[in-house]
């Protein structure tokens, strides 16, 4: 089945730790996106990807980083600089060709600083 | 003129009322409509989606009404059932084509009552 999938469900960090969150799609999707989701919060887009090795800042990029080294694969790094980084992680992807701009998105990943 | 004003932030129904959830919007370049719903613990699936050329769509009980004139657009839920209960994000495509990047709404936590 064509998909996302995060990983881990959950991860716990220290402070002063950086963790990376995994993304893969097989999809063939060109767009792929990371979404960070508060309590009764929206989803801020934190960084995109709209080809391979390239991608944008989001509305909230600072204290976090990416790559886009494959076309299925987007990980996500949380820094140390990223203050508060508790909260739900989303990675989405879509295609970028055609009229069909939906998006599919990942489970997710809950990230606790402990 | 980016944003996506979304409303109610709650809603609670009974079951087999009428749930609707509402969103406005400013730019007019906007040609992308969907709404997505997320359960607990997971990430937001396509609901139903519409454009500008069409004033209503429905899938099943879920129905799209869009004003283009107003620049609104609206979700609503007939003979809502306890299993609706989630957050719907209505969203808009500010970009479409090589730039696929949605804006999403606040989001709308619904809960319907046995």
């Amino acid at each position: 089945d064509g998909g996302i999938t995060q990983s881990p469900k959950y991860l716990f960090r220290k402070e002063g730790q950086n963790v990376t969150l995994s993304c893969e799609q097989n999809l063939n999707h060109d767009a792929m996106y990371w979404y960070r989701q508060d309590p009764g919060q929206g989803l801020r887009l934190i960084y995109y990807s709209q080809i391979v090795n390239d991608f944008q800042k989001g509305d909230i990029a600072e204290g976090y980083s990416v790559s886009r080294e494959k076309k299925e694969s987007f990980p996500l790094t949380v820094t140390s600089a990223q203050k508060n980084p508790t909260a739900f992680y989303l990675c989405a992807s879509s295609s970028i060709a055609g009229s069909n701009y939906g998006y599919t998105f990942g489970s997710g990943t809950r990230l606790t600083v402990v | 003129q980016q944003q996506v004003k979304q409303s109610p932030q709650s809603l609670i129904v009974q079951k087999g009322g009428i749930s609707i959830i509402n969103c406005a919007y400013e730019n007019t370049a906007f040609d992308y409509f969907p709404w997505y719903q997320q359960f607990p613990g997971k990430g937001p699936a396509l609901l139903i989606a519409i454009r500008p050329d069409v004033s209503e769509k429905k899938e099943g009980r879920f129905t799209i009404s869009f004003n283009k004139s107003a620049k609104q657009f609206s979700l609503h839920i007939m003979d809502s059932q306890p299993g609706d209960s989630a957050t719907y994000f209505c969203a808009a495509n500010a970009g479409g084509g090589a730039t696929n990047k949605l804006i999403f709404g606040t989001g709308t936590l619904l809960a319907v009552q046995p």
